[in-house]
């Protein structure tokens, strides 16, 4: 069964900083996709970035950044020059397609705070 | 980008009462809609999924006469909580998948319900 794991419940960071933040999943599929999403305080999730399993190149969106392990089926956040607006929790995500049917498996989320 | 609009934002009812809860995908075409239950300082439990124009398919363990999901047009699911309880206060958050095989998740500001 396709499952995705986040070890670490919470962390911290100084203001400007950077922190890496893990994921691990498991599945048996050679292709699918992985996100990160964000939910601050207000609790709307937030789409951090976007991997698709098929490309090598790890993505990345201006201060965030993955690490893209396929083989060892680990997809890190690393977010850089850390911002007091980047305090949220924060959720790895695999999609699973199954014959034109998907399901977006959550893991249980890291909170993150930046300190001032 | 992608718009989902979830209405009410809050709502309080009293037991034994009724809540639709609305998810409308505002710039785009959602094929299949998500319903999530979140807890307090937990990850995103999926309820069910929604496809238009058929019937939601539910995840074990969520009652499906008691968590009613019509999914009428290609914009707009509805989740009707029946026979309101106590136990069923929560965050519930939906969410909107567009076309395309690996898109991401556009999710809803969320409800937070509150059964008195």
């Amino acid at each position: 069964a396709q499952t995705v794991t986040q070890s670490q419940p919470e962390m911290s960071v100084q203001e400007a900083e950077t922190v890496t933040l893990s994921c691990t999943y498991d599945t048996s599929e050679s292709n699918y996709y992985l996100f990160w999403y964000k939910q601050p305080p207000s609790r709307q999730m937030i789409l951090v970035i976007r991997q698709e399993a098929y490309k090598q190149q790890n993505a990345t969106e201006n201060r965030f950044s993955v690490n893209f392990q396929k083989a060892a089926k680990s997809f890190s956040l690393k977010i850089s020059d850390s911002q007091l607006g980047d305090t949220a929790m924060y959720f790895c995500a695999y999609l699973l397609t199954t014959s034109g049917t998907y399901k977006y498996i959550f893991g249980t989320g890291t909170r993150l705070k930046v300190l001032a | 980008g992608a718009v989902v609009s979830q209405h009410p934002s809050w709502v309080i009812c009293k037991s034994g009462t009724s809540v639709k809860i609305e998810c409308r995908s505002l710039d785009f075409q959602a094929t299949t809609m998500f319903w999530y239950r979140q807890f307090p300082k937990q990850s995103l439990m999926l309820m069910a999924t929604s496809n238009e124009g058929s019937k939601a398919t539910y995840e074990q363990g969520v009652e499906k006469d008691k968590f009613l999901i019509n999914h009428a047009s290609l914009t707009l699911s509805t989740l009707t909580v029946t026979s309101a309880h106590p136990e069923d206060s929560s965050f519930y958050i939906c969410s909107a998948k567009d076309r395309g095989g690996g898109s991401p998740l556009h999710f809803g500001n969320g409800t937070r319900l509150t059964v008195t």
